[in-house]
Parts: C-alpha cells; sequence; structure tokens
C-alpha cells in the first residue's frame, strides 16, 4: 500500500470564489490516479482516471492536472457552489487503489 | 449504469457475534469486488480483493479468518466479521470493477458499531 497524502485535510469556500487542493504521492513505477468525489451518505463516485505527465481533464467545473515526475496532481473547483460540497479522494492505482485520506470541501451560501 | 448496492447501511452487533454484509453490482457483471475499511480521518484501506468463483486475496495484517469474503457470483460478495470486538468497529465499503485495474464503482458503505 503506497503513501497518498491529499492537503488540506479540510476547507471551506465562500460560494463563488474558486479552490484547489493536491494529491501527492510516490512517483516511481506510476500507473493512473484517480479521483473521487464523495457525498454524505452515497457512494463515492468517480470523477477522473489520468495517466499521462502533463494531463489536465475537465468536467464542468472541475479539474484536475497531474504530474507524474514529481507525483502530485492539483484539483480545482472553478466558481464553487454549495453542491460541490463532499470529501474529494484522490487513489494511486498500481492495479490496486491507495486513498489518500481525502480534502472535505465545504461551500458556504 | 454501474450501480453498486450495500446492505446493510448500518448494523449494531454485540461482541462475539458475527456480522454478514452485502455487496451487490445491480447493473453489471463484477468479476472483482474489493473490500476496504476506513477508520475515523483516515483514508480508505483495501482489506481484500475477490474474484468470482475464487479465494479472495487478503492484504497484509488483515485476518481471512476473522473477515470472511464470499464472492459466489459474478453480482454478490460478501463480507462476514466473526467473533466480532469493538475494534472491528468501522465503515466498510466494497467496489466492484468488470476487470482487475480497471475503474471501481463504489457501494454507499456499511457502519458497522461493536458494542
Amino acid at each position: 500500500i503506497l503513501n497518498v497524502e491529499q492537503s488540506p485535510q479540510s476547507l471551506h469556500v465562500q460560494e463563488g470564489d474558486s479552490t484547489n487542493f493536491t494529491c501527492s504521492f510516490p512517483s516511481s513505477n506510476f500507473y493512473a490516479l484517480h479521483w473521487y468525489r464523495w457525498e454524505t451518505a452515497k457512494s463515492p463516485e468517480a470523477l477522473f482516471v489520468m495517466t499521462l505527465n502533463g494531463d489536465e481533464k475537465k468536467k464542468g467545473r472541475i479539474s484536475a492536472t497531474l504530474n507524474t515526475k514529481e507525483g502530485y496532481s492539483y484539483l480545482y473547483i472553478k466558481g464553487s457552489q454549495p453542491e460541490d460540497s463532499a470529501t474529494y479522494l484522490c487513489a494511486r492505482n498500481d492495479y490496486k487503489l491507495s486513498f489518500g485520506a481525502g480534502t472535505t470541501v465545504t461551500v458556504r451560501a | 449504469g454501474a450501480v453498486v448496492s450495500q446492505h446493510p447501511s448500518w448494523v449494531i452487533c454485540k461482541s462475539g457475534t458475527s456480522v454478514k454484509i452485502e455487496c451487490r453490482s445491480l447493473d453489471f457483471q463484477a468479476t472483482t469486488m474489493f473490500w476496504y475499511r476506513q477508520f475515523p480521518k483516515q483514508s480508505l484501506m483495501l482489506m481484500a480483493t475477490s474474484n468470482e468463483g475464487s479465494k479472495a486475496t487478503y492484504e497484509q495484517g488483515v485476518e481471512k479468518d476473522k473477515f470472511l469474503i464470499n464472492h459466489a457470483s459474478l453480482t454478490l460478495s460478501t463480507l462476514t466479521v466473526t467473533s466480532a470486538h469493538p475494534e472491528d468497529s468501522s465503515f466498510y465499503i466494497c467496489s466492484a470493477s468488470r476487470r482487475v485495474s480497471n475503474e471501481q464503482y463504489f457501494g454507499p458503505g456499511t457502519r458497522l458499531t461493536v458494542t
């Protein structure tokens, strides 16, 4: 199991503001990085699967970048809305997933 | 598509009893299912990987005789926590995939409290 770290652990954002947070992971023998969005009492929902260094993926107002050489990924939320409130998990995939502890985002109206 | 359910969503049991948690893929056939555990403020930790019709592969430190996993069909895997103790109280969550290393689809999890 790999050491995957996410920071910050939690953050509060005013509605309309943009925010970003980090996932760092061991860079050696990299295969893929996953981002999930997990709302309370629901199943984690897949956001992105990223494999190539320099990858940038976008889904609505949420986007992510990947740097496999230095071992980090950023997730960005543009113009945060209350429905973006959730815990965002990243996981490195080496044919099994090693998760970070998540960043919990709370968007205040 | 790719919906995974878990039952029960929460359970309270007495120390020494056994508890069974079900994980079902509702609209696809899951060749592989995964069981994770999460303690408060910690990350999801993989407990075991099960392939349909074969024995589960357990991660280091996970007792296979305590956490019995059965994956008898392509849509159902069960986790039985045997002789549960308070330290087994945790959040257990399963995921399912069509092939190993492909996307995993998660259930909503089961909160187990052992008194």
